[in-house]
């Protein structure tokens, strides 16, 4: 059974930062398309970033040069590394699966909530 | 960037009816477009995918058409558990956007 499980959200000061975690299970983290989607309190989703199986890496606008995704094979985990965290960050973030050759996310996880205030 | 945009925002509806749903796209995107539906507190649901696509496990009363810059969700019969948030997504090119989003609530 797919499952993934992010960690990592809390309270944190603006300017500081956080990593997200998403462990995944019953598929292979390395082999597929991984993306962070956001969500403010009250609002849309909003696509944040995603790496291929190749490796390559894109942003959303507005987190390119703060943000960095990554993974690490051996732990079957997503991550994202989240710097200079301004109030506008404050989302429930999850991790997808991306299908290859159609784009959409196939599988979600639960979403881990990061809260950007003084 | 691809701007989606929904309609309506929010829609009222009751058990039974059939209800649609219209997403525009800014640009052609030809039948890269998604649906997704979305419950209070949960993680969003893939429906349809490349259009008119329904993903596995969902229910024969979601459809979707269109291609190109015009689409449409279509819900046949509504039931109680269909009452939620529904989002486009294109993936015809980086970034992916989605829609605001429809509230769908019973009437």
């Amino acid at each position: 059974e797919v499952q993934l499980v992010e960690s990592g959200g809390g309270l944190v000061q603006p300017g500081g930062s956080l990593r997200l975690s998403c462990a995944a299970s019953g598929f292979t983290v390395r082999s597929n398309y991984m993306s962070w989607v956001r969500q403010a309190p009250g609002k849309g989703l909003e696509w944040v970033s995603v790496i291929y199986s190749g490796g390559s890496t894109y942003y959303a606008d507005s987190v390119k040069g703060r943000f960095t995704i990554s993974r690490d094979n051996s732990k079957n985990t997503l991550y994202l590394q989240m710097n200079s965290l301004r109030a506008e960050d404050t989302a429930v973030y999850y991790c997808a699966r991306e299908v290859e050759r159609g784009g959409y996310f196939d599988y979600w996880g639960q979403g881990t909530l990061v809260t950007v205030s003084s | 960037d691809i701007q989606m945009t929904q309609s309506p925002s929010s829609l009222s509806a009751s058990v039974g009816d059939r209800v649609t749903i219209t997403c525009r796209a800014s640009q052609t995107i030809s039948s890269f477009l998604n649906w997704y539906q979305q419950k209070p507190g949960k993680a969003p649901k893939l429906l349809i995918y490349a259009a008119s696509s329904l993903q596995s496990g969902v229910p024969s009363r979601f459809s979707g058409s269109g291609s190109g810059t015009d689409f449409t969700l279509t819900i046949s019969s509504l039931q109680p558990e269909d009452f939620a948030t529904y989002y486009c997504q294109q993936s015809y090119s980086t970034p992916s956007s989605f829609g605001q989003g429809t509230k769908l609530e019973i009437k």
